[in-house]
């Protein structure tokens, strides 16, 4: 049981590029999400999905785009990078238990 | 809609010592209250959690108990040991809809040999 299993771990992009982040959970959970984690300033959640076929934005969502079309996998798409998307993002997933399971995490650096 | 508030943001505690971080929400209707711990490089991990119909929850040398009145919950670490330093994080869901917690901004536990 692998839980929820992010890649890539680092990744370097240049302004302007794109990059999907990569998602998958193998515990049949439901709802998944998208945090971003800057240093001193916690989690803020920019993506969720509650089943596949349905998203929603959450607090920072500019920038980002997401699908769900299976319930496995929940990819990040990033357009046209900026520096401001400099960050750790971490993805999660729970089923009806309110526990999240988190990811190990990507840490983004934009130059 | 839901605000945490978490102090202290820092405690640096020696080694045996107990370790207390405090988290106050705004919303009455939150009934769930977990607390993560996130070791460097890694993904915040849960360590217990409490809902709003228990006081107090135990698991080995830590525990959280809640004041729903005051509208705050706490993380009690006794015997700390080098390797409870972390980040740890409490989080207030509200009930019903999709599961999103409000978080603190988190507390950087350093126990010190």
């Amino acid at each position: 049981n692998a839980g929820v299993t992010q890649t890539p771990k680092f990744r370097i992009l240049k302004i302007g590029q794109s990059m999907t982040l990569q998602c998958t959970q193998d515990m049949n959970h439901n709802y998944m999400y998208w945090y971003r984690q800057d240093p001193g300033m916690g989690l803020k959640l920019i993506y969720y999905s509650v089943g596949a076929g349905i998203t929603d934005k959450g607090e920072v969502p500019n920038g980002y785009n997401v699908s769900r079309s299976t319930t496995e996998d929940f990819p990040l798409r990033l357009e046209l990078a900026a520096p401001s998307q400099t960050s750790v993002y971490f993805c999660a997933s729970t089923s009806d238990s309110y526990g999240y399971t988190f990811g190990s995490g990507t840490r983004l650096t934009v130059v | 809609g839901e605000n945490v508030e978490q102090h202290p943001s820092t405690l640096s505690v020696q080694e045996g010592d107990s370790a207390v971080i405090k988290c106050t929400y705004s919303d009455s209707a939150s009934n769930y209250f977990p607390w993560y711990k996130q070791e460097l490089g890694k993904g915040p991990q849960l360590i217990i959690d409490i809902r709003s119909n228990v006081g107090e929850k135990k698991d080995q040398r830590i525990a959280v108990t809640l004041n729903k009145t005051a509208k705050h919950f706490s993380l009690h670490i006794t015997e700390t040991q080098p390797e409870d330093s972390a980040v740890y994080f409490c989080a207030a869901i509200l009930s019903g809809g999709s599961y999103i917690p409000t978080f603190g901004r988190g507390t950087s536990l350093i126990v010190h040999p």
